[in-house]
């Protein structure tokens, strides 16, 4: 069974400092791994989207890189601001017959604060 | 482009009453749409999945079903409500297995 991890559970950093999120999976079948953001009481906001295929991404300030080989896959946010303030969520996507359609299988997410 | 609307944002309901929050998504055909649960600390649950109209598959049993009356449509309903049932649902769409998920906004349930 498929089990994603994100360390630390929170974060707090200053403005302008480089944010480094990490998400860890036991399950190397994989589709995907996608990034999502979470305002408090919102929706979910995907990020990024890393195929299986693929070793990293990049939108703007924001890089992710995946290593499927050993599970992991890290978050950078780059020049960090209060704005980035929120709780980031990793999901991945199987492909084992038991992964039901596209299921996202989520961490528990990073909370991260940005004070000004 | 596609957008993904939920509905209502909240809902407070007393134990034992009906339940239906709809989601649809616009600009999209033949969308895979799924319905979430985010429970007080704890990690998005998947409740439902469709590939389809009619087609439904459920994750895990519980007090909750879902319908898919129309192509774009995915209504998560209820007969009768528990305490447990409270959360935060979300909806969500994606073209295939492997794409990119989009969410709605999702709706804040609270069951009294």
């Amino acid at each position: 069974k498929q089990e994603v991890t994100q360390i630390p559970a929170a974060l707090s950093v200053p403005e302008g400092e480089n944010l480094v999120l990490n998400c860890s999976f036991t399950d190397s079948a994989i589709y995907n791994l996608q990034w999502f953001r979470q305002d408090p009481g919102k929706g979910l906001t995907s990020l990024l989207l890393i195929q299986s295929s693929q070793r990293e991404q990049t939108s703007g300030r924001l890089n992710a890189s995946l290593d499927k080989s050993s599970g992991r896959s890290t978050l950078y946010i780059a020049a960090s601001q209060p704005g980035d303030s929120a709780t980031y969520l990793c999901a991945v996507i199987g492909i084992r017959a038991t992964d039901s359609w596209g299921k996202l299988q989520f961490g528990a997410g990073t909370q991260v604060v940005v004070t000004p | 482009s596609q957008t993904i609307h939920q509905w209502p944002a909240t809902l407070v309901q007393p134990v034992g009453s009906p339940l239906s929050l709809e989601c649809t998504v616009e600009g999209t055909s033949n969308p895979n749409l799924y319905w979430y649960r985010q429970a007080a600390g704890r990690g998005l649950q998947l409740l439902f999945y469709s590939v389809g109209i009619g087609q439904i598959s459920s994750e895990v049993p519980q007090n909750l079903s879902a319908s898919r009356p129309q192509d774009r449509q995915f209504i998560l309903s209820s007969k009768k409500l528990l305490l447990s049932d409270s959360g935060f649902y979300l909806c969500a769409w994606r073209w295939n297995q492997g794409a990119e998920a989009f969410f709605g906004q999702g709706t804040r349930l609270t069951v009294v």
